[in-house]
Formats: C-alpha cells, structure tokens, sequence
C-alpha cells in the first residue's frame, strides 16, 4: 500500500497551459507540504497546510494555488505554466497534533513536471 | 532553523561502515537532528533522528556529539542500494507545517563494489 501517493509521475505541458498535480496520503497525517526539487537539487519547500488550513506559504507565484479538500489530500494547481516552473514537485505529510506526532515527513515519489 | 554544513561527496566500500558527518554548531537547545536520504529518482526517505542521546534503528546509528554542535550519521555496512544523497537537517519536534524544513544540498554517498 503506498503511503503518499502522486498523480501524475510524468508531466509535460506547454508555457501557458493550467496543468494540477493531485497528492494523497493514507497514513492518517494531519499536515501535508509541497515541496519544489530544481535542476540544481535544491528542495525547497513551498506550501504546508495543517488540518486543511495553509500555515506556510512560501515565496510562491501566485500561479501556484494549493488546495486542500480534506486532510487526506492536497493538490497542487498551476496556471499559465513557465519554463522555470519544470522541476520535480515532491509531495509529503506528517502526524504533528496529538499523543502519537512523530513530526517524521513521509514523502511521495515526485511528478516531474517539464514545461516546453 | 540551524544551518547545516556537509561534505558533498563520500565513497564507501561495499560491506563497509559508511559515516557520515555533519556540522549543526548554531543548534537549538530544543531542535532536533534529522536525517533523510534521496535514492535516485526517488522521494527523500526518513532515516533516523534524535535530541542528544545516540540513536539506533533498523537503518542506521545517529551519534550526536555532547555539545550536540555536529552528529554522524553511520550505516554499518552499505550496500549498493545505500547509494543516494544524504540530509542532515535541524527542526524543532512536533513543530509540523509551522517550521519550514530546509533541505540543504546533502552529501552524495557512493557506495563501491
């Protein structure tokens, strides 16, 4: 059973295009990140959401809107996609509230994203 | 968050103990040293962490010096599959979303035949 689950693995779209990127986790988590992983193999983190409720917004472009339907899954939705924006977005979550938090990320196994 | 310093490449036999070094000398009192690791291709992986006492599980040792300025990651006997890249990253436990965790650029482990 995969714990954080990414759909899809592969994207290529043109500049311009709105393209989303879904996450789901079965671990019972109640915080959930995206995480950006560029060229370079820097990764940055970009949103945090807890409990459905955004808590870390990095410096984003706003063309980036995460959301969150329920604690189980946050999607990532991108508008008028750029060159720059290729890269592998990494998706993760965490237990933080109650007895049993470990604080430990889980994270899926990434959506290349290539834009031409 | 504490910054973190490691050396960007080790190699390490194959069957031999790997450590891995790293530098935390601006740490918190109450940040906690994690480590994760990144195969190819693959997302990062949780591999152990701890406050200042050493840690052990299935995966790995964490050795966290008493001044808790720098720990050492260890793999008693790396195999190939070890290959990847190493993160060592500080943040305060049970802090989830509200503290942004900074992956540095790691150290790239390469195991050897």
């Amino acid at each position: 059973d995969t714990a954080v689950s990414q759909t899809p693995k592969y994207l290529v779209t043109q500049m311009g295009n709105d393209k989303s990127i879904k996450c789901e986790q079965n671990l019972g988590h109640d915080t959930m990140y995206w995480y950006k992983q560029d060229s370079k193999k820097f990764l940055k983190i970009m949103f945090s959401y807890n409990n459905k409720e955004l808590i870390i917004n990095e410096t984003v472009p706003n063309r980036f809107s995460p959301k969150s339907p329920d604690k189980a899954h946050l999607n990532l939705h991108i508008n008028s996609l750029e060159l720059g924006d290729s890269a592998v977005y990494f998706c993760a979550s965490s237990l933080v509230g109650g007895s049993k938090y470990t604080d430990t990320q889980y994270f899926g196994p990434g959506t290349r994203l290539t834009v031409l | 968050d504490a910054k973190t310093t490691q050396p960007t490449s080790m190699d390490c036999a194959e069957g031999r103990a790997a450590n891995l070094p790293c530098n935390h000398s601006t740490i918190s009192g109450n940040e906690y040293v994690y480590w994760y690791r990144q195969i190819h291709s693959q997302g990062p992986q949780y591999i152990i962490h701890g406050l200042k006492n050493n840690e052990t599980n299935e995966m790995a040792s964490l050795i966290i010096t008493e001044d808790r300025k720098s720990s050492t990651l260890i793999l008693p006997h790396a195999t190939l599959r070890d290959t990847a890249v190493y993160y060592c990253i500080v943040r305060v436990e049970g802090s989830g979303g509200y503290q942004k965790v900074t992956f540095g650029i790691g150290t790239k482990l390469q195991v050897i035949p």
